[in-house]
């Protein structure tokens, strides 16, 4: 079945940067879009970014735009969110899910920005 | 953007009574191809969100028939026909058809 595992939160300084990445298994990883999704404490989901099954498309979400870089390893079966410049409100708990429909989801890693 | 706007925000329910669920969205959801990419998200407490319905109507694997939508253009509805306990949950509307998705504001279904 499909099995997406998140991993490389933690807490992180203001204006400082995290990758995340994301680990799937269960399907033809490269047949796919892929889409990062996070949610503050206490709140709703917030779209962040999708990319192709090539790498070749990408969306961004206008909270990260310019911040954050998505990308994927298709020989490793692997998403990332490369985040940089981060700000206090980026705290949440990002899941990565497979397609832009959002089919399955990860158990999320939680990101902490504070000082 | 979509604005998806979802009615109630919280929601009462007595075991084995019916629910109901308005999403609304500010532009119509038809996409290019012909077809509505409205899905609904449950959220249990404690768990990530896990996709019930996509395309307005049709249920993932897995998910209970109670559970059923509706809807087309900018007007959706998401049912269950019997309240059991294991839908205590948060559920949440998003549209697909247009970039950024957007997610409803998320209502919290509760047993009385």
């Amino acid at each position: 079945q499909v099995q997406l595992v998140e991993s490389g939160g933690g807490l992180v300084k203001p204006g400082g940067s995290l990758r995340l990445s994301c680990a799937a298994s269960g399907f033809t990883f490269s047949d796919y879009y892929m889409s990062w999704i996070r949610q503050a404490p206490g709140k709703g989901l917030e779209w962040v970014s999708c990319i192709s099954s090539s790498g070749s498309t990408i969306y961004y979400a206008d909270s990260v735009k310019g911040r954050f870089t998505i990308s994927r390893d298709n020989a490793k079966n692997s998403l990332y969110l490369q985040m940089n410049s981060l700000r206090a409100e980026d705290t949440a708990v990002y899941y990565c899910a497979r397609d832009i429909q959002l089919y399955a989801w990860g158990q999320g890693t939680l990101v902490t920005v504070s000082s | 953007d979509v604005v998806m706007t979802q009615s109630p925000l919280s929601l009462p329910v007595t075991l084995g009574q019916p629910a109901s669920i308005s999403c609304r969205s500010s532009q119509s959801l038809v996409y290019s191809d012909g077809n509505t990419y409205l899905n609904w998200f449950q959220q249990r407490p404690g768990q990530s969100p896990r996709r019930l319905i996509y395309k307005v109507s049709k249920r993932d694997s897995g998910v209970p028939d109670r559970f059923s939508g509706s809807g087309s253009g900018t007007d959706f509805t998401l049912k269950i026909s019997r309240v059991e306990a294991e839908d205590v949950a948060v559920y949440y509307c998003m549209q697909g058809t247009h970039w950024p998705r957007t997610f409803g504001q998320g209502t919290k279904v509760e047993i009385k």
